[in-house]
Order: C-alpha cells, then sequence, then structure tokens
C-alpha cells in the first residue's frame, strides 16, 4: 500500500538558517504530494503541492519538487523564522483514489531566535 | 469564512465509555473526512463522506467507531465503548473539490481514555 516516511524530528534551527525536512515515498499509481504544516493550537493548513513529477510547489518561502526518479518531495526554505515552529506534514493522495491522504508522521520544527 | 470546527477540544474518558466527536465543516463542502493521529504516529485515513453518504470507510478501525452525517451538514464519530489504544487527535476535514486536493482540516480533538 502507499507510505510516506519523513525525517524524524525534532528539529532544532536558528533564525535565518537552511531548512530541509526530507520526505520520500511509495506509491503504486500516480499520486499528487503535499505538504501541510500545523501551528500551535491550529488545525492542519496546506502548504504547497505538486501534482505531477518535476513540479515544483512554493508558498511563504517553502520550496519541494516532485522527484518521481527518486520518490522524494523534500520540503525546504532558505531561511527559516521563529514564527515557522510548527509541526510538518508529507502526504500523498493517488490520482482518482477515495482513499484520500496518506500522511507521514510529522516533523517538530523550532526555530529559535 | 468560519472554518471547520471540532467539538470538544479535548475529551478525557474512562475505558468502556462513551464519546462523541462532532465536526461542523465549512459551509457547502460536500466532502468531510475524518483522520487520526494516535500517540504521535502517522494521521491516518478513517472515511469520507460525500454529503451524507459514507464514500469509503476502509480506514475505520472496528466496529465500536461509528460515524454519521445526517441531512449531509456536521458529522459525528461515535466510539463505544472506548479503549485505551483509541486515545490520540481525531481531526476533521472538508473540502469542496477533492480533485483540487485541497482540504481544510480543524484543530482536533484530543482524545484521551483512562
Amino acid at each position: 500500500g502507499d507510505s510516506v516516511t519523513q525525517m524524524e524530528g525534532p528539529v532544532t534551527l536558528s533564525e535565518e538558517a537552511f531548512l530541509t525536512i526530507n520526505c520520500t515515498y511509495t506509491a503504486t499509481g500516480y499520486p499528487s504530494l503535499f505538504w501541510y504544516v500545523q501551528y500551535p493550537g491550529e488545525g492542519l493548513q496546506l502548504l504547497l503541492k505538486a501534482t505531477k513529477a518535476d513540479d515544483k510547489g512554493s508558498n511563504k518561502g517553502f520550496e519541494a519538487t516532485y522527484r518521481k526518479e527518486t520518490t522524494s518531495f523534500h520540503l525546504e526554505k532558505g531561511s527559516v523564522q521563529v514564527s515557522d515552529s510548527a509541526v510538518y506534514f508529507c502526504a500523498l493522495s493517488e490520482f482518482g483514489s477515495a482513499r484520500q491522504l496518506t500522511f507521514g508522521s510529522g516533523t517538530q520544527l523550532t526555530v529559535l531566535p | 469564512e468560519a472554518g471547520v470546527t471540532q467539538f470538544p477540544s479535548h475529551s478525557v474518558i474512562e475505558k468502556g465509555q462513551t464519546v462523541t466527536l462532532r465536526c461542523d465543516p465549512i459551509s457547502g463542502h460536500d466532502n468531510l473526512y475524518w483522520y487520526r493521529r494516535v500517540m504521535g504516529k502517522e494521521i491516518k485515513f478513517l472515511l469520507h463522506f460525500v454529503k451524507e453518504s459514507k464514500q469509503d470507510e476502509s480506514g475505520m478501525p472496528n466496529n465500536r467507531f461509528l460515524a454519521e452525517r445526517t441531512g449531509g451538514t456536521y458529522s459525528t464519530l461515535k466510539v463505544q465503548p472506548a479503549e485505551l489504544e483509541d486515545s490520540g487527535v481525531y481531526f476533521c476535514a472538508s473540502s469542496q473539490d477533492w480533485a483540487q486536493g485541497k482540504a481544510f482540516f480543524g484543530q482536533g480533538t484530543r482524545l484521551t481514555v483512562v
């Protein structure tokens, strides 16, 4: 079945540091890939997505590129801020599937001033 | 516009008791989903409603869990009787068009069974 493997946390960085959170996936079809973020006390929010190979999703300075050859969708940001502290979830959804989102285990990011 | 609302935000119950979680989706969203995250593990899909019909309930763990969406508006998820392993955070999400992949999530209900 489908699965998503995320880099284990927690991750602690200083403000303005470079961020990478690794995500790899296993899927039988051609999934869409997502990054969701959960800020403290809030629900999950869609951060960015990519629907086909070589697509790059981007939002709020975060980027992730759909790499079919390595089955990866790593999240990157060039300069993190304290306000980026949150839990980040990588997820996939099989095109046309009614089974909806398959999530990774989440990575807690803490950014220190 | 109001987002997805879940009640209660926290619930602590004893093993064997019954708990009912409620989810109010964004108005006009036909698609409603339940997910849960147990013990800091992956968020797992439970089921999907399209209006009042269960489109996919393949993620429901066992028959102690019952989800309803009468009238195609809010949904409830009842756990009866609750077991220790049911503890976790239960998320509800809704979307207007699933093909776009954008689901709006609620804050979740943290359920603790003692």
